[in-house]
């Protein structure tokens, strides 16, 4: 069916409060990814889901980030006490995640976060 | 952090004419994928190269990897205005996780 969707497309808010950005990867793709792209820079890994857990959360910058995948499909990036640093275009991608497999990521049309 | 590293940060050329970026990384890696992306949004997928390939062709599309230098260059051969766009190369290491660089945007002059 159709690619990897994501909503909002644009979410402003203001300092201090807490934002939820959703995914929703192409079906049948186990493995799910965060990316988060600031102006002027590619894209920095933030977590990558393979199936309902979260393989590698490495690339979340601190606690206030938190992201689910409770049934193995739609994934939600949640941000607490969001920042102005937090501004950025987050982006999703979502892969076969086979083994061996080329593991081509197909990556959504970002959500731009704007934090007044 | 960014592993990679596009060179350079932007290229202006006449439509007709090829473009060539370059990509240098730090580590070992598993591939090295092109990626192109529109107005700070949309990556799309142009060409992946596995750590063992040399070079690989897609369309108007050239990649080479150079692993012992740690080096990839995109060659876009025969320019089209809607080629204009950022490119990124982005390496996967052992993992599934993809590290990006900072992206050379390329402006194709009508």
């Amino acid at each position: 069916g159709a690619g990897v969707s994501q909503t909002p497309s644009n979410k402003v808010t203001e300092k201090g409060k807490y934002v939820e950005l959703r995914c929703d990867p192409i079906s049948g793709h186990t493995a799910l990814y965060w990316y988060r792209q600031s102006l002027g820079q590619g894209p920095e890994f933030l977590i990558y889901f393979q199936g309902t857990g979260a393989a590698d959360d490495s690339g979340l910058p601190n606690d206030r980030f938190f992201a689910v995948r409770p049934e193995g499909s739609v994934s939600t990036l949640k941000i607490q006490r969001t920042e102005r640093g937090d501004s950025a275009v987050y982006l999703c991608a979502s892969s076969q995640g086979l083994a061996g497999g080329s593991n081509e990521q197909f990556f959504g049309p970002g959500t731009r976060l704007t934090v007044l | 952090s960014q592993q990679g590293e596009e060179d350079p940060q932007a290229l202006s050329i006449q439509e007709g004419e090829n473009a060539t970026m370059n990509c240098s990384y730090k580590t070992s890696i598993n591939n090295l994928q092109w990626y192109r992306q529109n107005s700070g949004r949309g990556l799309v997928h142009l060409i992946l190269i596995r750590s063992n390939e040399r070079e690989k062709h897609s369309g108007r599309l050239r990649v080479t990897l150079d692993t012992s230098k740690k080096s990839s260059s995109l060659l876009i051969t025969a320019s089209r205005a809607a080629d204009t766009a950022s490119y990124f190369c982005a390496t996967r290491g052992s993992n599934y996780k993809l590290t990006f660089g900072k992206g050379t945007l390329l402006t194709v002059n009508p």
